[in-house]
């Protein structure tokens, strides 16, 4: 069975902080997709990044950073220098690469950046 | 830009009515899906189709049935709203071709809240 969790339920954080959003997840296949998204109060899932199993290379887009640990099983997700438009809930997702399999999506952590 | 549009932001229903949430998405994607998001639960798979006419049971497909007469399309019917059903509803579309980035990620709708009186 495939399990995604994410420990922290909400943080909170003061704008220009760094904060990091942690993933860990469980799965028996061997090829599988890493997902992030962001939801904002509007409602709507934004997608972020996808990562393959194959691909351990962190990535950097602008102020979001990416972890990819294969031997804990982690997916970290950073903002460096926070702002109040990052305030959102983020789900971390995990897919299997092969066969019409769904996402397995964390809980999610409602992410607070005040001014 | 990859565009899933759901017919209503925010409906209101009562109880025993019967309800049609419309989903479409514009990319040519051979999957789609609903789920539901409810505080606490994260967001739960109700239904998902891979193909016109075909559908799979998601985990709580209880209350809930699909349509999907046409590619671009996919319909969630409460054959008889109850009070339980009240929720986010949120459909999504992903392709399993096309380039390595895209292969299988999830566009998302912007969202159906549902009240069922």
């Amino acid at each position: 069975a495939q399990k995604v969790t994410q420990a922290q339920t909400e943080i909170s954080v003061v704008e220009k902080e760094d904060v990091t959003l942690d993933c860990v997840y469980e799965t028996r296949d061997t090829t599988y997709y890493l997902f992030w998204y962001k939801q904002p109060p509007s409602g709507e899932l934004v997608f972020l990044i996808r990562r393959n199993s194959f691909d351990e290379q962190n990535e950097i887009s602008g102020r979001y950073s990416w972890n990819f640990q294969k031997s804990t099983s982690s997916f970290n997700f950073t903002i460096t220098a926070s702002q109040v438009v990052d305030s959102a809930v983020y789900f971390c997702a995990l897919k299997g690469m092969w066969g019409n399999t769904p996402l397995v999506f964390g809980k999610g952590t409602r992410l607070s950046v005040i001014a | 830009d990859v565009k899933v549009t759901q017919s209503s932001r925010y409906l209101v229903k009562r109880t025993g009515e019967k309800v049609f949430l419309e989903c479409v998405q514009d990319m040519d994607h051979e999957n789609m899906f609903w789920y539901r998001q409810d505080p606490g639960l994260g967001l739960r798979l109700i239904y998902f189709s891979y193909d016109v006419k075909m559908k799979e049971k998601g985990d709580i497909p209880e209350g809930y049935s699909v349509s999907r007469e046409k590619k671009e399309r996919f319909s969630l019917i409460l054959e008889s709203a109850s009070t339980n059903q009240t929720s986010m509803y949120l459909c999504a579309s992903s392709s399993i071709s096309g380039s390595s980035t895209e292969t299988d990620t999830q566009y998302f709708g912007p969202g159906t809240r549902l009240t069922v009186l």
